[in-house]
C-alpha cells in the first residue's frame, strides 16, 4: 500500500528566505508525484507534478521539487519566499496505471512566512 | 463556472440526519472524485467517477456514504444517519483525463469543499 510522509506539520519562515518543505513516500510500485498548495478559505491547487522525465520539476510561483527514487522523496523548494506563499502544503501520490489515478496525501505542512 | 463548485459550503447536521452535498464540475471534465478531509489532516479518497460510472468506491468509510453522477456531470454525495465521526471537509476535485491516461489525472480541480459538522 502507498502512504506519504510529510515530515514537517509546521515551518516558520522569514520573508526573502529560502524553504524546504520535506516528502517521502512509500510505495511497492513506481509512482507519478503531486504537491498540491491550499491557501486560506480556498480549493487545493495543484503546484507542480512528476510523471516523468527530468527528475527536477518546475512550478507555479517559483516552486521546484526533486524526485529521488533512491531515498523515495519529493521535497519542494523555492529560493526565497514571499508573504502571499503562507499556505498548507500536501504532497500526493498515485500508482502507475493505477485505475483512477487515485491520489494518496501527505497530512499536509503549514508553511507561514513571517516579515 | 470556471471553476469546481460544491453545495453547501458549510452545513450542520444533527446526528441521525440525513445529508447530500452537490458538486458542480468543470464542463467537459471526465473524471470525478470525493475526498474526506478530516481536521488537521490530508485529503482521503472517497470514490472515483468516469462520466457516469463509479469505478472506485474503496474509500467510501460505511454504507451509509452512498454517491452518484447519473448523467457524467454533476455529482452528489450523500450521508444517510450521520454521525459525529462524519465531521469533516468533503472535497470534490475534477480532472479532464480519464483513467487511461493514469498520471494526468492526478492534476486536479478542487472546488472549496462542503464542510460538516455533525452535533
Amino acid at each position: 500500500a502507498q502512504s506519504v510522509t510529510q515530515l514537517d506539520s509546521q515551518v516558520p519562515v522569514f520573508e526573502e528566505a529560502p524553504v524546504e518543505l520535506r516528502c517521502n513516500y512509500s510505495s511497492s510500485v513506481s509512482v507519478y508525484l503531486f504537491w498540491y498548495v491550499q491557501y486560506p478559505n480556498q480549493g487545493l491547487q495543484l503546484l507542480l507534478k512528476y510523471l516523468s522525465g527530468s527528475t527536477l520539476v518546475k512550478g507555479i510561483n517559483g516552486f521546484e521539487a526533486e524526485f529521488n527514487k533512491s531515498q523515495t522523496s519529493f521535497h519542494l523548494r523555492k529560493p526565497s519566499v514571499h508573504i502571499s506563499d503562507t499556505a498548507e502544503y500536501f504532497c500526493a501520490v498515485s500508482e502507475l496505471y493505477n485505475q483512477g489515478g487515485k491520489l494518496i496525501f501527505g497530512q499536509g505542512t503549514e508553511l507561514s512566512v513571517k516579515p | 463556472g470556471a471553476g469546481v463548485s460544491q453545495s453547501p459550503r458549510y452545513k450542520v447536521a444533527k446526528r441521525g440526519q440525513d445529508v447530500a452535498l452537490r458538486c458542480d464540475p468543470i464542463s467537459g471534465h471526465v473524471s470525478l472524485f470525493w475526498y474526506q478531509q478530516a481536521l488537521g489532516q490530508g485529503p482521503e479518497f472517497l470514490t472515483y467517477f468516469q462520466n457516469e460510472a463509479q469505478l472506485d468506491k474503496s474509500g467510501l468509510p460505511s454504507d451509509r456514504f452512498f454517491a452518484e453522477r447519473p448523467e457524467g456531470s454533476v455529482s452528489t454525495l450523500k450521508i444517510q444517519r450521520t454521525q459525529q465521526e462524519d465531521s469533516a471537509v468533503y472535497l470534490c476535485a475534477s480532472s479532464l483525463f480519464p483513467r487511461a491516461a493514469s498520471g494526468r489525472t492526478g492534476e486536479l480541480f478542487f472546488g472549496e469543499g462542503s464542510r460538516l459538522t455533525v452535533l
